[in-house]
């Protein structure tokens, strides 16, 4: 099935522990994105990339740290986990210069930091 | 920088009436797209309607459709007939039609659908 996947679909993640959420797209979109969903806060850009190799920050990059060796996976990784990065996770992507350039989300990761 | 505001954290309605979500933005780009997505307990984001900034005619998808207020900087979602099934949080979004092309969103609207 065409979209977009994350892995883990949840996680309890000790203070401190490096993590590293997965995301995989199967549509062949050239730009991806990384956003954390907060209660009252709606979703925020982490990073983002227009096109493998490039990687940009959004509003809220600290303490995130992300690659793009190839056009479907956008890992992103939390080098040391602290209590403030517990959230809900989305990968996105869309197709930079197509009609709209709909951004499809993934599932979501939920994330627990102890 | 651009920003998007909910001022109605929590909305019902009854079912079958029509209901409308409110969501004002801040931009000074002329050329833009705004989008309403809806967020079930499933928690996938969907794509409900989006609206071009060049077009003043206001988008319409079935049983939703917006109110597109360009010189207001104001994008209401309008459901009609509502139905169980659009019980969720809906977030406005907002971003620009070149470069880099995030989108910004809103705090969310929880809307609750009365049987």
């Amino acid at each position: 099935i065409a979209g977009i996947t994350q892995a883990p679909t949840s996680q309890i993640l000790a203070a401190g522990r490096r993590m590293t959420l997965r995301c995989t797209q199967d549509m062949r979109h050239n730009a991806m994105y990384w956003y954390r969903q907060d209660l009252g806060l709606g979703l925020r850009l982490i990073h983002y990339s227009n096109t493998a190799g490039t990687t940009g920050k959004g509003e809220v990059p600290d303490g995130y740290s992300v690659s793009r060796a190839n056009t479907d996976d956008f890992p992103l990784t939390l080098a040391s986990a602290v209590p403030s990065q517990t959230s809900v996770y989305f990968c996105a992507s869309s197709d930079r210069g197509g009609s709209y350039n709909e951004q499809f989300f993934g599932p979501g990761t939920r994330l627990t930091v102890l | 920088a651009q920003t998007v505001t909910q001022s109605q954290p929590e909305m019902s309605v009854q079912e079958a009436e029509t209901v409308t979500l409110s969501c004002t933005y801040d931009t000074s780009e002329s050329d833009y797209y705004l989008f309403w997505y809806k967020q079930p307990p499933s928690r996938q984001m969907i794509l409900v309607i989006r609206q071009e900034a060049y077009k003043q005619q206001n988008a319409t998808e079935n049983r939703f459709s917006v109110n597109f207020q360009k010189a207001a900087k104001s994008f209401s979602l309008k459901i009609s007939d509502s139905q169980l099934g659009d019980a969720a949080m809906y977030f406005c979004a907002y971003r620009i039609n070149f470069g880099n092309e995030k989108l910004t969103f809103g705090t969310g609207t929880r809307l609750t659908i009365i049987p």
